[in-house]
């Protein structure tokens, strides 16, 4: 059965950076892009960015370019997102989630379980 | 930027009909996809493609999808249902691709 699994809560201090990893299992890695979607507390779902685990490319949205990079390590179908320069608006749960479908009608099939980050002095 | 707007609550009572609206412009020319979001859980899908249903979710679970309307359709409303839902499309035109509304949270009274 197809699961990610996401590393544990961090918490850090302004300024800092904040890597999450997400490790796939039940189905081909490289076959599917992985999203990352963040969630403040008590809003909504923010989307982040994608990339393909097959050629590394990636995509963000423009809010976190700059701050946000995303890769993978195929050889153990785990895919990372790292923010930078932590604010502590950027205090959320953050998803990985399995992109299914044609790009115009796509949607995600499968999430992580989140992750909490709190920046914090 | 394209623009999702879901009522922010609705409430109903065990056994009714609940209908959660998601609208935005020309959102009948899109796919519209949802997700059930308990509280501490991630999101689950429950409808995709505007109407279809993965495997496990129940068949009181219903979608549809016309003009600048898409609407997420509960019968037979039940304790377990209540959580947050949301829409979500794909928009060429926002660079937020991945475009996610407000959320709606359902109370079942």
């Amino acid at each position: 059965q197809v699961q990610l699994v996401q590393s544990g809560a961090e918490v850090k201090k302004p300024g800092a950076s904040v890597k999450v990893s997400c490790k796939a299992s039940g189905y081909t890695f490289t076959g599917y892009y992985m999203h990352w979607v963040r969630q403040a507390p008590g809003q909504g779902l923010e989307w982040m960015g994608w990339i393909n685990p097959n050629s590394g490319g990636t995509n963000y949205a423009q809010k976190f370019q700059g701050r946000v990079t995303m890769t993978r390590d195929t050889s153990i179908s785990t895919a990372y997102m790292e923010l930078s320069r932590l604010r502590s608006d950027d205090t959320a749960v953050y998803y990985c989630a399995r992109l299914v479908g044609e790009m115009a009608t796509s949607y995600f099939d499968y999430w992580g379980q989140g992750t909490l980050v709190t920046v914090s002095s | 930027s394209y623009v999702l707007t879901q009522p922010p609550s609705v409430s109903v009572a065990p056994g009714k009909t609940a209908r959660i609206t998601c609208g935005g412009n020309n959102i009948g020319s899109k796919s519209v996809h949802w997700y059930q979001q308990k509280p501490g859980q991630a999101p689950v899908l429950v409808i995709y493609y505007d109407s279809d249903r993965p495997s496990g979710i129940p068949e009181r679970f219903s979608g549809s999808n016309s003009g600048n309307t898409a609407t997420l359709t509960i019968s037979r409303v039940e304790a377990g249902d209540e959580a947050d839902y949301y829409c979500q499309v794909w928009d060429s035109s926002s660079d937020h691709s991945w475009v996610f509304g407000g959320g709606t949270k359902l109370t079942v009274l």
